[in-house]
């Protein structure tokens, strides 16, 4: 069975400084991986999606996510924290034709 | 705009009083499923819709109810609320023909219940 697990439910980093949030999964098949991410009072927007064609994923306002298979990791990182990028953040993996398992979360806190 | 609406945003509600929670999409999306979203539980599904009138039980279906008689619209039900039913809950839709299987959801803005 398909899972994701979200290390660190809060996470601060200083403005300018490196964000990594970590996501590891569990997938017995090759895994479709996202990040999204909920602004307060808003919806979840999609990130970025892993589907196997390159490891190292790019996606909106800066953020990136590198696929290693080895680590079963799907790690996301920003070189250089926002404050705007103060939001709370899930990675999630589809676990099926229509399932798909969202982490718990992490919430990024952006120190000025 | 392609959106996913959910409506009401917020409603206080009482325990055994029925709501309806409206979800209603504009992209012609085949499937569609509602979350909730309780604090270090992440979002846990309740029910899906993968076409007009196919639904099927999510992780966390307990209490609720869904229908599915238009592609544009997916309702959720609670015929009777409890406390435990006090959640965060989110519409989510998504295409079904995308070739790499990745299929993205687009969610709705939310919609936060408290049932007294």
């Amino acid at each position: 069975a398909q899972s994701v697990t979200q290390l660190g439910s809060h996470v601060s980093v200083s403005e300018g400084a490196l964000v990594l949030l970590r996501c590891n999964y569990s997938s017995s098949v090759p895994p479709y991986l996202f990040w999204y991410v909920q602004y307060p009072n808003q919806g979840l927007q999609l990130l970025l999606k892993y589907t196997s064609a390159a490891t190292l994923v790019k996606g909106i306002n800066g953020f990136e996510a590198e696929f290693k298979k080895s680590e079963t990791s799907f790690h996301l990182t920003k070189p250089s924290a926002h404050m705007s990028d103060a939001a709370e953040y899930f990675c999630a993996v589809r676990a099926g034709t229509y399932k798909y398992i969202f982490g718990t979360g992490t919430r990024l806190k952006v120190l000025a | 705009e392609a959106q996913v609406t959910q409506n009401p945003r917020y409603l206080i509600t009482v325990t055994g009083k029925k709501l309806t929670v409206t979800c209603s999409q504009n992209m012609n999306h085949e499937y569609m499923s509602w979350y909730r979203q309780d604090p270090g539980l992440g979002l846990r599904q309740i029910y899906y819709s993968m076409n007009v009138e196919v639904t099927d039980k999510g992780d966390v279906p307990e209490g609720y109810k869904v229908s599915r008689k238009e592609k544009r619209n997916f309702p959720l039900i609670l015929e009777s609320p409890s406390p435990n039913q006090t959640s965060l809950y989110f519409c989510a839709s998504s295409s079904d023909r995308v070739v790499t299987g990745a299929n993205v959801l687009t969610f709705g803005a939310g919609s936060r219940l408290t049932v007294l």
